[in-house]
């Protein structure tokens, strides 16, 4: 059973373009969820997601961000013209049903570096 | 200011010898406290996951604490190896909507 996939592990993105951020779920889990780390920073809750529903998106900046889980496919991150400021390790974890008591398995992160 | 704060910030120790990381927190009302690890370039690993009612749990050279009392944690690593050099995150699961916060977490570094 494989673990959460991401991908691309690095992104490098120029000021004003557009960066898509892909976790594939590990299998049978219906729950997603996309974390942004800053550097030196924790961890900072963004949108919690279940197949075709976005549950929970207080976390998201109201412009420019936006995330999706498609019936079919994996979940997408989309960021919109990119500032330096969204520089930092987008990070997506995946639980079996509902955040407590089942546990998030997280996956490796993409490192989106805006230039 | 952060509700959940760890300390210390970051901390290095030999190889073999033990080393406590705490974790204070305001998050009310609780449900349950975790401990990650995270390797540098990758996603956090759970250690444990406490709840209320529990005061102590160990997962090997693992052991992490609860006095949801003085709302304090702790996590004791034993024997450390070089392979526990990652930073270990503190995390505070909130009632009734289950929000998560994180500690900005405690960068282990163990030298031979």
């Amino acid at each position: 059973n494989a673990g959460v996939m991401q991908n691309p592990r690095h992104l490098v993105r120029r000021r004003g373009q557009e960066a898509r951020l892909r976790c594939s779920p590990m299998k049978g889990h219906s729950h997603v969820y996309w974390y942004r780390q800053l550097p030196e920073e924790g961890l900072k809750f963004m949108v919690y997601l279940q197949k075709e529903n976005i549950i929970d998106e207080s976390g998201m900046p109201k412009e420019r961000f936006s995330a999706e889980f498609p019936k079919e496919g994996p979940s997408i991150l989309r960021i919109q013209q990119v500032v330096r400021g969204d520089s930092a390790a987008y990070f997506c974890a995946s639980s079996p049903k509902d955040r407590v008591p089942y546990e998030q398995y997280f996956g490796p992160g993409t490192r989106l570096t805006v230039t | 200011k952060n509700q959940v704060e760890q300390s210390p910030q970051s901390l290095i120790i030999l190889e073999g010898k033990n080393c406590t990381l705490q974790c204070n927190y305001t998050v009310s009302p609780f449900s349950n406290l975790r401990w990650y690890k995270q390797d540098t370039g990758r996603g956090p690993v759970s250690l444990t996951i406490m709840t209320f009612s529990e005061n102590t749990k160990s997962n090997g050279r693992y052991t992490a604490t609860l006095d949801a009392d003085t709302k304090q944690s702790s996590l004791h690593i034993t024997a450390s190896q070089l392979s526990d050099s990652a930073s270990y995150i503190c995390v505070v699961i909130s009632k009734p909507r289950d929000d998560m916060r994180f500690g900005a977490g405690t960068r282990l570094t163990v030298k031979p």
